[in-house]
């Protein structure tokens, strides 16, 4: 079992939709969660810490559920701008600069006018 | 602020061959990262540096993989010999020491290694 999956996509929407991506991950020791934006032979860049009272960025709003182990990111109103491949990301440790990062394979978004 | 670089941004060489990577971290940051993409496959962790020591090695696939920080400045990471099979994207990633709070790993852009 893979230690953080990903449904891949692509996921195609209009420009104006919501979507919603969803993330499980197995070790239940995992401490920090994160999800991180990938363009196109481009490196990961950091979109949201997500901690388990949910939280919110604009548009961009993160879920965790400890019980059952899994990771969402909402987008609202999508913009072509958000075309990209969405990370799931974990750490063992508290903190995103400590430790090995484990990610899954992503989620590809293609928004479209 | 200049962010993370890595050398070369491409590097293709036959199976048997050597290639040594270089990653400049951001100024400052103690933490130093090596991951791999291998196409098809999750981004996966090397190892990590904390200055000059290694810190968790877990990740290197085998010894023909020999990574280095001397100095606690930029690293590198040396593939020899080179097999197929470790063609991919190596990213390095960065951040600074710190006790406590969420910090982000800032990742370079990437060395695209491709073995014939």
């Amino acid at each position: 079992r893979k230690e953080v999956e990903q449904d891949p996509g692509p996921f195609n929407v209009p420009e104006g939709a919501t979507v919603a991506f969803n993330c499980t991950y197995s070790n239940s020791a995992s401490q920090s969660f994160f999800w991180y934006r990938q363009d196109c032979r481009k490196e990961p860049k950091l979109l949201m810490s997500v901690y388990s009272s949910g939280n919110e960025d604009g548009r961009f709003t993160a879920q965790l559920n400890r019980a059952s182990q899994y990771i969402s990111l909402l987008i609202r109103d999508s913009k072509l701008s958000d075309s990209a491949t969405y990370l799931c990301v974990v750490n063992l440790r508290y903190g995103g600069s400590q430790g090995n990062l484990i990610f899954g394979k992503g989620t590809k978004l293609s928004v479209k006018p | 602020e200049a962010g993370v670089t890595q050398f070369p941004s491409h590097s293709v060489i036959e199976k048997g061959q050597t290639v040594t990577l270089r990653c400049d971290p951001i100024s400052g940051h103690d933490n130093l990262y090596w991951y791999r993409r291998v196409m098809g496959k999750e981004i996966k962790f090397l190892l990590h540096f904390v200055k000059e020591s290694k810190q968790d090695e877990s990740g290197m696939p085998n010894n023909r993989f020999l990574a280095e920080r001397t100095g606690g400045t930029y690293s590198t990471l040396k593939v020899q010999p080179a097999e197929l099979e470790d063609s991919g994207v190596y990213f390095c990633a960065s951040s600074p020491r710190t006790g406590k709070g969420i910090n982000e790993q800032f990742f370079g852009p990437g060395t695209r290694l491709t073995v014939l």
